[in-house]
């Protein structure tokens, strides 16, 4: 069964701090795996990857793929109270719906 | 437009009744997607169109959601004879091309079922 699990399920860091957010899944078939920000309403893209080894960067976000062991990370550096989210893995296993982890919440304490 | 648009942002009814969600996608994209999100739960797909066919219902929780995209556009998602377990968040999604783009999301619509 196509399964994503992210770890931690929560995490509270000071402004400043660097977090390390990690995406795992079990796959029949893979085609791509994307992480998204929900804050109150719409989940807003942040990264889609679809080969290993290669970093995708925005600002202060990067993130990475293994599909060897078969798990990304995102990194936030240098938080900021703005990054306090909840942060969704997806995963295309071949047709065209995502399966979603239940997410990591992220709090940053001023 | 500009982003995906769902209406009405929330919508509180009686067990028993009836509920339209409305989902208009951005400009262009053929791909359309729902999604309902339970309280502490993750995203649960329900049913995408590409165009206005619907290739893949299979995440249909029961015979009373029913889906139907017009014109390529704009998307309704009917649920009949609400029952309690169906207050969730609907979320829906465009993407420009299936499984190819990434697929983009509206506010969604928060149902309460009384």
């Amino acid at each position: 069964e196509d399964k994503v699990v992210q770890s931690p399920l929560s995490l509270v860091v000071h402004e400043g701090d660097t977090v390390t957010l990690n995406c795992s899944y079990e796959v029949t078939n893979f085609r791509s795996l994307l992480w998204y920000k929900q804050e109150k309403k719409a989940p807003t893209f942040l990264f889609m990857l679809t080969s290993s080894g290669i970093e995708k960067k925005s600002g202060r976000l990067s993130s990475i793929l293994d599909k060897k062991e078969l798990f990304s990370i995102l990194n936030i550096t240098a938080t900021q109270t703005g990054d306090s989210a909840v942060y969704l893995c997806a995963v295309n296993f071949g047709n065209e719906k995502l399966t979603f982890g239940t997410g990591t919440r992220l709090t940053i304490i001023p | 437009g500009a982003g995906v648009s769902q209406s009405p942002s929330n919508k509180v009814t009686e067990k028993g009744k009836d509920v339209e969600l409305r989902c208009d996608p951005i400009s262009g994209h053929t791909a359309l997607y729902w999604y309902r999100q339970s309280l502490g739960q993750g995203l649960e797909f329900l049913i995408y169109f590409q165009g206005n066919s619907a290739p893949d219902k299979s995440g249909l929780p029961s015979d009373r959601f029913s889906a139907e995209r017009t014109g390529g556009s704009v998307s309704t998602l009917t649920i009949q004879r609400t029952q309690q377990e169906d207050s969730a968040v609907y979320l829906c999604a465009s993407s420009f091309r299936q499984g190819v783009q990434p697929q983009h999301f509206g506010d969604g619509t928060r149902l309460s079922i009384l």
